[in-house]
């Protein structure tokens, strides 16, 4: 059973325009979400965090958001830059560090 | 610090064949990862160590797949005997004892 569902395998976006990527979750134990970026022939690498205390965390063109009552998060993107290509995973926690990832959504800045 | 490494970084073997996969975390990190990426599931983990030691293994699909942490800066993820539906990009990932995991670069391994 998919704990954390990434529904949309791909998205394309103009470059300057805003990227928002969805994540779903099942379990309302999580308590901590997370985003990593990947590029290919390398592992994922963090993004940015979000504790389930909070509803937002910024952090430069990222932004994520948390909706606990739908069991949602996404990562807004804005200005999408041609570098943000990649796929973005998201990921979920409780209590120990065991992470639970997405299948992951394929972004695509078109210049 | 030269992150994650993880070798080999592309492995291709025949079927029932041993294949094992090595990882070095990053120094001083308390925890260690072993996930599988693929295209259906996407990265699914395997098995985590903290402090050395198999915290949860119960992604590892079945017997033929093993893991070991030896010491703090080590550790290997074996497959035998070796299946096509192995085929799989296999990263290793460390941890300092919070939640932003550190990725290798992964192990491409292909099973004909």
């Amino acid at each position: 059973d998919q704990q954390v569902k990434q529904n949309s395998p791909s998205l394309s976006v103009q470059e300057g325009r805003i990227s928002i990527l969805n994540c779903d979750y099942t379990n309302s134990m999580f308590d901590y979400f997370l985003w990593y970026k990947k590029y290919p022939a390398e592992g994922p690498t963090f993004l940015i965090s979000i504790s389930s205390i909070k509803d937002k965390n910024e952090d430069g063109r990222f932004t994520v958001f948390l909706n606990k009552s739908a069991k949602h998060l996404s990562l807004h993107i804005v200005p999408s830059q041609p570098g943000d290509s990649a796929v973005y995973f998201c990921a979920a926690v409780f209590g120990n560090e065991k992470l639970t990832f997405g299948t992951g959504t394929r972004l695509t800045i078109i210049p | 610090d030269a992150g994650v490494i993880q070798s080999p970084r592309h492995e291709v073997t025949e079927m029932g064949q041993e294949v094992t996969l090595r990882c070095k975390p990053i120094s001083g990190h308390n925890s260690l990862f072993w996930y599988r990426q693929t295209m259906m599931r996407g990265l699914e983990l395997l098995i985590y160590f903290n402090n050395n030691v198999p915290i949860d293994d119960s992604g590892m699909p079945e017997d033929r797949f093993s893991a070991k942490m030896p010491n703090a800066s080590f550790s290997t993820l074996k497959i035998q005997p070796s299946e096509p539906r192995d085929s799989a990009v296999y990263f290793c990932a460390s941890s300092p004892q919070r939640y932003e995991q550190y990725f290798g670069p992964g192990t491409r391994l292909t099973v004909t």
